[in-house]
């Protein structure tokens, strides 16, 4: 079935520093969807974005879709120790909500 | 507003034994709900996933079974739990291709 792949699967940074998560898919991706989910806890949604080139923004956070809809980047500028998570992207199907490996991030203070 | 009940949070069970996690929605109808499991440090594997009362699809081959009785209500179950089942099992819902929300979570041990 179609996988939506999603790297890098860990990223470590000092605090201020930015952060960038990708994820891309060989077929048309009909929305995306970014979720995060805290350690120990449940994954929480953040963002859809259903528009080729679309570009949404959350404080820090920035979201685009590619142009072609095959992919997607969520971008944290100057990272802070509440961001520490797990970040997942996914393509919700109508019925079928399938999610990347998802990029765990880290942050040193 | 709409909720999401999932329990236990925490289950040890042996190995051989039967399980059947619930979860429950309230404040929508005909929600889709999907049943994930999580290994430690990894990703959301989708098991099952349901459109509607007795529709389920299973994603992965395994020893697990999934059944939706009533509109808003989704469980999971084995007859016969192996080690390899342990893992954090997530319940969610969402309508149509909307975000989604997700139940606590159960955390299962099998000995």
């Amino acid at each position: 079935g179609q996988q939506v792949m999603q790297i890098p699967q860990y990223q470590h940074v000092q605090e201020g520093e930015d952060f960038t998560t990708y994820c891309n898919s060989s077929t048309t991706l009909s929305n995306i969807q970014w979720y995060k989910q805290r350690p120990g806890g449940h994954p929480v949604f953040l963002i859809q974005l259903v528009k080729s080139g679309e570009v949404k923004k959350q404080k820090r956070l920035t979201f685009q879709f590619g142009e072609a809809k095959k992919n997607s980047s969520l971008h944290i500028t100057a990272t802070q120790t509440t961001d520490v998570g797990t970040y997942f992207c996914a393509e919700n199907q109508g019925g079928k909500l399938i999610f990347g490996q998802g990029t765990e991030l880290s942050v040193k203070p | 507003s709409q909720t999401i009940h999932q329990w236990p949070a925490t289950l040890v069970q042996p190995v051989g034994s039967p399980l059947s996690l619930e979860c429950t929605v309230e404040g929508t109808s005909n929600p889709n709900l999907y049943w994930y499991r999580q290994a430690a440090g990894r990703g959301l594997q989708l098991l099952f996933y349901s459109v509607g009362i007795g529709q389920i699809s299973s994603e992965v081959p395994q020893n697990l079974s999934a059944s939706r009785p009533q509109d808003r209500q989704f469980i999971l179950s084995s007859k016969k739990l192996l080690l390899s089942d342990s893992g954090f099992y997530l319940c969610a819902w969402s309508v149509q291709k909307t975000e989604a929300f997700f139940g606590q979570g159960t955390r299962l041990t099998v000995v």
